[in-house]
């Protein structure tokens, strides 16, 4: 069974500054995909960035972008330029193509954002 | 494009108690998720339909769950004899499933469900 680790339970970023949002996963699949979303308090989830794992250039999306380790199992996301907006419960999900196609998330960062 | 729909967004009910959640999906969106999600936890699949016929289901879901969708649109969720456990915010997510392509999945506001 797939399993995704998020090792910070809180960060904290001053705003314009940059945060980077850890998260390692464990399969045996070589077809997946990988997607950070954020929950904003009392808000929907929302989709940040995906990640397939046949492509080794890095997906980037404005001033999100991620650092994708296949061999290491490691997805990281790094905020640039942090906003008070970006203050948000963020998951790091797993999916593997074919099946279900369900996703399995990790517990989440919190991650607050200060003036 | 409206984007996933949930009602009710909040439900107080009684243990022994039944509910029932719906679920609009993105109009022409063939897959229809529901997940659980507890209070400092990620979501937790719990069942997933593409289009009418309902194909996997989570051993989290009990046999007081039941989920439907008929003619492949909207779903509902029911828990028969609600539990102080069954407390948690109730997702769900849809996508456009294709052979060749994996779709994200789109999340509604959730139903957040509290037993008393």
């Amino acid at each position: 069974a797939q399993t995704v680790t998020q090792s910070q339970p809180e960060m904290s970023v001053q705003e314009a500054e940059t945060v980077t949002l850890s998260c390692t996963y464990d399969t045996s699949e070589s077809d997946y995909y990988l997607f950070w979303y954020k929950q904003p308090p009392s808000r929907q989830m929302i989709l940040v960035i995906r990640q397939e794992a046949y492509k080794q250039q890095n997906a980037t999306e404005n001033r999100f972008s991620v650092n994708f380790q296949k061999a290491a199992k490691s997805f990281s996301l790094k905020i640039s330029d942090s906003q008070l907006g970006d203050a948000a419960m963020y998951f790091c999900a797993f999916l593997t193509q074919g099946g279900s196609e369900k996703l399995v998330f990790g517990k989440g960062t919190k991650l607050t954002v200060n003036p | 494009d409206t984007g996933v729909s949930q009602n009710p967004r909040h439900k107080i009910t009684k243990r022994g108690q039944n509910v029932t959640f719906r679920c609009d999906p993105i109009s022409e969106h063939n897959r229809l998720y529901w997940y659980r999600q507890t209070l400092g936890q990620g979501p937790e699949f719990l069942t997933y339909f593409q289009n009418e016929a309902q194909l996997e289901k989570s051993r989290l879901l009990s046999d007081r769950f039941s989920a439907e969708r008929p003619k492949g649109s909207f779903s509902t969720l029911e828990i028969q004899r609600t539990e102080q456990g069954d407390s948690a915010m109730y997702l769900c997510a849809s996508s456009a499933w294709a052979k060749v392509f994996t779709d994200t999945q789109y999340f509604g506001p959730g139903t957040r469900l509290t037993v008393l």
